[in-house]
């Protein structure tokens, strides 16, 4: 049964400061990873989806690794804001159905 | 395009009651999934739906039940509702290929439901 941790639970940094997300999953044979942010009592916004062939993807300040083998996948946010805080939120698909998550890292960027 | 759009927003039920919601899917896909996510936990996923035939079910009970219909649409209904499936609803559309839900998944907003 596919589980996934997220660390840590919650991260407060002020702004400017570059920072990493830890994500890792037990069963490796998976076909991508996501990587979305959800802001307080909202729905999901997908930031990052990174095929099992790659191993990272880039979309502005965000930088996703995925190391299939060690079953883990990093997100790097560089020169943080305040408007990134919100909670930030990895899932691997099982069975070809359902997406898995973490509980989140609640992130949290100081002005 | 047109995002996933779900409604309604909030929606405050007793227990013992029944509710449905609903959801529309981004313009051009063809599967549906549900997830319930508590305070502070992360989504589970209650089912997901694929050209209108259940496509793979979570751990959730049968009086969760659900539809999607011809225009890919979806339907989640809880009946007997429990002080515990309070929670936020959340749907996702993805196009899926043969493999089923290898591809990016979409959310909607999101319905809060509180059950008293």
């Amino acid at each position: 049964k596919q589980e996934v941790t997220q660390i840590p639970a919650a991260l407060s940094v002020p702004e400017g400061e570059n920072l990493v997300l830890n994500c890792s999953f037990t069963d490796s044979a998976i076909y991508n990873l996501q990587w979305f942010r959800q802001d307080p009592g909202k729905g999901l916004t997908s930031l990052l989806l990174i095929q099992s062939s790659q191993r990272e993807q880039t979309s502005g300040r965000l930088n996703a690794s995925l190391d299939k083998s060690s079953g883990r996948s990093t997100l790097y946010i560089a020169a943080s804001q305040p408007g990134d805080s919100a909670t930030y939120l990895c899932a691997v698909p099982q069975a070809g159905t359902a997406l898995i998550f973490g509980k989140g890292t609640t992130l949290s960027v100081s002005s | 395009e047109t995002g996933v759009t779900q409604s309604p927003t909030h929606l405050i039920k007793t227990r013992g009651q029944q509710v449905t919601l609903r959801c529309s899917s981004q313009s051009g896909h063809n599967t549906v999934s549900w997830y319930q996510q508590a305070l502070g936990q992360g989504p589970q996923f209650i089912f997901q739906y694929y050209r209108e035939e259940e496509n793979g079910r979570g751990n959730f009970p049968p009086r969760f039940s659900g539809l999607q219909f011809p225009n890919y649409s979806s339907e989640l209904n809880v009946n007997a509702l429990e002080l515990d499936d309070s929670a936020l609803y959340l749907c996702a559309s993805s196009l899926a290929g043969a493999r089923g839900t290898d591809n990016e998944q979409f959310f909607g907003p999101g319905t809060r439901l509180t059950v008293l």
